[in-house]
């Protein structure tokens, strides 16, 4: 079982949508869970990380920890044509910042206008 | 953040040729990895570079295959050695700078291999 899993897709969505993007977990170790987005022919940049379980809205972003349930998602309200790209969740072990980072395979998003 | 350079952007190999991958930073980060992104894959950390001194390579990558160098704080290399058509992938350069509240963890553009 891979420590991280992630729907690839692709996801497919009107301009204005709401869009939800899951990604769920196996070790309980990990303490900072990340949300990147990445361009086609560009490297992932950071959208949002979250510490530990609970919510953080940036903008239209929000991003959302379930412990628990070992599950995390990111919420894109009022989605642009912009927002299509692959995001990628990325988790971190507690008391690890400066190490490895463990990613999903990544959503590829397609918003139309 | 900070900004991170990789030559080249992209090359097509020869199949047991070496391509060396350069990755700059525009500034000093504490830790330097070299990532490999395959086609609905996720990154793989290969391994992290340490300044000066040999990388840490992860379970299934060794030296004599992705030796990488890293000589101060804002530069490193990653040549893929006897190249297959199975190395051709993306690979990516990162880099961590300490913050306050949150040392992030940023890439740069990759480059895309092809080996034939």
């Amino acid at each position: 079982q891979k420590e991280v899993e992630q729907d690839p897709g692709p996801l497919s969505v009107p301009e204005g949508a709401i869009v939800s993007l899951n990604c769920t977990y196996s070790n309980s170790a990990f303490q900072y869970f990340m949300w990147y987005r990445q361009y086609s022919r560009k490297g992932p940049e950071l959208l949002m990380y979250t510490y530990s379980s609970g919510n953080k809205e940036d903008g239209r972003f929000t991003a959302q920890v379930d412990k628990s349930s070992k599950y995390i998602s990111l919420f894109i309200r009022d989605s642009q044509p912009s927002d299509s790209a692959t995001y990628l969740c990325a988790m971190s072990r507690r008391g690890s910042t400066l190490g490895r980072l463990y990613f999903g395979r990544g959503t590829q998003l397609t918003v139309w206008p | 953040s900070a900004v991170i350079s990789q030559k080249p952007s992209r090359d097509i190999c020869q199949r047991g040729t070496s391509l060396t991958i350069q990755c700059q930073v525009d500034s000093q980060v504490t830790m330097m990895f070299w990532y490999r992104q395959q086609p609905g894959q996720s990154l793989t950390l290969i391994a992290t570079a340490n300044q000066g001194s040999e990388a840490t390579y992860e379970s299934g990558f060794v030296i004599d295959k992705f030796p990488i160098s890293r000589p101060n704080l804002t530069f490193s290399t990653l040549t893929v050695s006897n190249m297959s058509p199975e190395d051709s992938s993306i690979y990516l350069c990162s880099g961590i700078k300490q913050g306050n509240t949150y040392n992030e963890q940023f890439f740069g553009p990759g480059t895309r291999l092809t080996v034939l």
